[in-house]
């Protein structure tokens, strides 16, 4: 079964308007991580946000946030004022285990591949 | 702050032949590790070293190999090309720090830009 499930393949979106990409996850750990990272035509992975397991609230960095609703196991990446350059595909990440002991791993969704148009 | 640095950035190799990545990790970052990124299969954990010790390991054949020196710098090597051998193949570093306080560490990873690998 797919631990982390991006069913969006593509995605178009006016520039300024706001765009959903979805995630969602699965794991029995209760310590994990989410991230979303952007990757440009270039090939490298830019990180973007990030959500801890035990986080109260939902991450925001500048013009994205993610809404976590950990009931349904859900991470979508929301991005406000969409911009040209936000074309790019889009990969959604999960930790699970703890960074201090070492015995983590990471899991990376499939992507989703966003268009923003003029 | 640079990067994280890796060389070559494209290469070509014929079937059988062998290839040596190489990856300069964040100053400071002890832990690297080296995915791999296919159309069809995304990207997919090939390993994980912390402090010259293979910490983590995907599912991968045995021609896959790496190692991690004393200046966190790490090399993978690819023996006995294949042509499904064919992918970007990314390295990452990050702050993972075992056995030691690190509340605000994330975990998260910072990628290089790539070696793109093309099989024949």
């Amino acid at each position: 079964a797919q631990k982390i499930t991006q069913t969006q393949p593509g995605m178009f979106v006016q520039e300024k308007e706001a765009v959903t990409l979805d995630c969602t996850y699965d794991t029995s750990d209760p310590s994990y991580g989410l991230f979303w990272y952007k990757q440009p035509s270039s090939g490298e992975m830019i990180f973007l946000i990030y959500q801890g397991s035990y986080d109260q609230q939902n991450a925001t960095e500048g013009r994205y946030s993610l809404n976590f609703q950990k009931a349904r196991k859900s991470a979508n990446l929301v991005i406000s004022a969409s911009q040209l350059g936000d074309s790019a595909m889009y990969f959604c990440a999960m930790r699970e285990g703890l960074v201090l002991s070492g015995t983590y791993k990471y899991i990376f969704g499939t992507g989703t591949r966003l268009k923003v148009l003029a | 702050k640079a990067g994280v640095t890796q060389t070559p950035r494209y290469l070509i190799k014929t079937r059988g032949q062998q290839v040596t990545l190489s990856c300069s990790p964040i100053s400071g970052h002890r832990s690297v590790s080296w995915y791999q990124q296919t159309p069809g299969q995304g990207l997919q954990f090939l390993f994980e070293y912390f402090s010259e010790t293979q910490r983590n390991k995907g599912n991968f054949p045995g021609r896959f190999s790496g190692r991690q020196f004393s200046n966190s710098r790490s090399e993978m090597n690819v023996s006995t090309l294949e042509l499904g051998d064919s992918a970007l193949y990314l390295c990452a570093s990050s702050l993972a720090m075992a056995g030691q306080g690190a509340p605000t560490n994330t975990g998260e990873l910072f990628f290089g830009e790539g070696s793109r690998l093309t099989v024949l």
